[in-house]
């Protein structure tokens, strides 16, 4: 499984864009990107999920170059509410293929 | 469409007592995950089953850690008997077969003392 590195922590304040940029050197071809957001006492939830380029949801983007080695999450326009812990995940699209959660991103959004 | 179900949401026990937790997936979700989740540390995969068949337990601590999915749907974990760093956070996750995502459940916080 592709190892993945993120920063430990990011502060921003409200309002503003934040990208989380995670490094994936190792990923493999049939390899996908996914992104989970962990809010203290609960599990982890699913935000966005991603091969190449660019995908966007109603939540957040995610861009990722052509060579695949790194991907970035983007969040607009970033409230209290989005302070929480981001991980990323690579491994294949199916079930049971993305199995390895990182130490993931500490997005401290202040007021 | 409901979510994960866990129970109990939390659960204080002494060091070598016994303690089990249950998970119901979504509906439909052949693919069921334990994870414990130490605090400050990203979730740790214990086991993954595919239906009622296991597909990965190679991180299951199996001396004192055990699971079953005996009819494909809901599932338990047991420990026994629980060390004092068995304190963490059990995650229950489901997926369907295809991907797209787990749907993690809240979680059991297991304080060992």
């Amino acid at each position: 499984l592709a190892k993945t590195t993120q920063p430990i922590s990011m502060d921003s304040y409200e309002g503003q864009e934040v990208n989380i940029t995670c490094s994936h050197n190792n990923i493999a071809t049939n390899d996908y990107i996914t992104w989970y957001q962990q809010f203290p006492s609960q599990g982890p939830r699913f935000i966005i999920q991603g091969y190449k380029t660019k995908v966007t949801n109603e939540v957040a983007s995610l861009f990722i170059p052509a060579d695949r080695k790194s991907s970035t999450l983007s969040l607009p326009r970033v409230s209290l509410s989005d302070t929480a812990v981001y991980y990323c995940l690579v491994g294949g699209k199916n079930a049971g293929n993305m199995l390895t959660f990182g130490g993931g991103t500490r997005l401290m959004v202040k007021p | 469409e409901a979510g994960v179900a866990q129970s109990p949401r939390y659960k204080i026990i002494e060091k070598r007592q016994s303690v089990a937790f249950w998970c119901n997936p979504i509906s439909g979700h052949a693919t069921l995950y334990w994870y414990q989740q130490i605090l400050g540390q990203g979730p740790k995969l214990l086991i993954q089953f595919q239906n009622n068949g296991v597909v990965d337990d190679s991180q299951l601590p199996k001396d004192r850690f055990s699971a079953e999915r005996l009819k494909g749907v809901d599932s338990t974990l047991k420990i026994q008997p629980a060390k004092l760093e068995d304190s963490a956070v059990y995650l229950c996750a489901s997926s369907l077969e295809t991907g797209g995502g787990y749907t993690f459940g809240s979680g059991t916080r297991l304080t060992v003392v």
